[in-house]
């Protein structure tokens, strides 16, 4: 069965400093692996995913992520935080073989940028 | 280009009243899905559609019925609610890019729901 974990509900960066959101995921099959982005009242949206083609992701705003299948780990970084980065932020992993139909989403975590 | 439209934007309703809440999506995409999302919890799978004309149970399906009225509009009903269904509802949509594109969901902007 899939499953993922992200370490930390609430993350608190100042601007300009490294953002790191952990992300670890199981899944018996090859995965596909997402970030989604949503902002205040708003649906999710996508911020990057890793299909197999490299495992380092360039997503948009500046975010990459990088799948580590020894550490079954898809961490997502920013080398520099800016106060629009701030929302919250979700992992998921989806079954090559069932695709979208059996995507299972972290909890989530919610990056806070201090000015 | 709309993307995926949700209707209402907010509701309350008093326990045991029944609503729908509307979804469409405007980029022929075959897949549409309804989550619900709670805090601490991230999303979960209420019922799903694979194309039209199919409707399947995902992970919390109680109290939630579906219809896929055609290939655009994927609607999710309440017949009596509970307090427990107080929740922030949303649909997407996606299409199988295959084994190198995956699958993105593309979600609407969310309806949110208070039962009293």
């Amino acid at each position: 069965a899939q499953s993922v974990t992200q370490l930390g509900s609430h993350v608190s960066v100042s601007e300009g400093a490294l953002v790191l959101l952990r992300c670890n995921y199981s899944s018996s099959v090859p995965p596909y692996l997402f970030w989604y982005v949503q902002y205040p009242n708003q649906g999710l949206q996508l911020l990057l995913k890793y299909t197999s083609a490299a495992t380092l992701v360039k997503g948009i705003n500046g975010f990459e992520a990088e799948f580590k299948k020894s550490e079954t780990s898809f961490h997502l970084t920013k080398p520099s935080a800016h106060m629009s980065d701030a929302a919250e932020y979700f992992c998921a992993v989806s079954d090559r073989r069932t695709g979208g139909f059996k995507t299972i989403f972290g909890a989530g975590t919610r990056l806070f940028v201090k000015a | 280009n709309a993307g995926v439209t949700q209707t209402p934007k907010f509701q309350v309703l008093k326990t045991g009243q029944s609503m729908t809440l509307q979804c469409a999506q405007d980029m022929n995409h075959n897949s549409m899905y309804w989550y619900r999302q709670d805090p601490g919890m991230g999303l979960r799978l209420i019922y799903y559609s694979a194309s039209e004309g199919t409707t399947d149970k995902g992970e919390v399906p109680n109290g939630y019925n579906v219809s896929r009225l055609n290939k655009r509009e994927f609607s999710l009903r309440l017949e009596s609610a509970a307090p427990s269904q107080t929740s922030v509802y949303f649909c997407a949509s996606s299409e199988w890019a295959g084994t190198g594109g995956g699958e993105t969901q593309y979600f609407g902007p969310g309806t949110r729901l208070l039962v009293l």
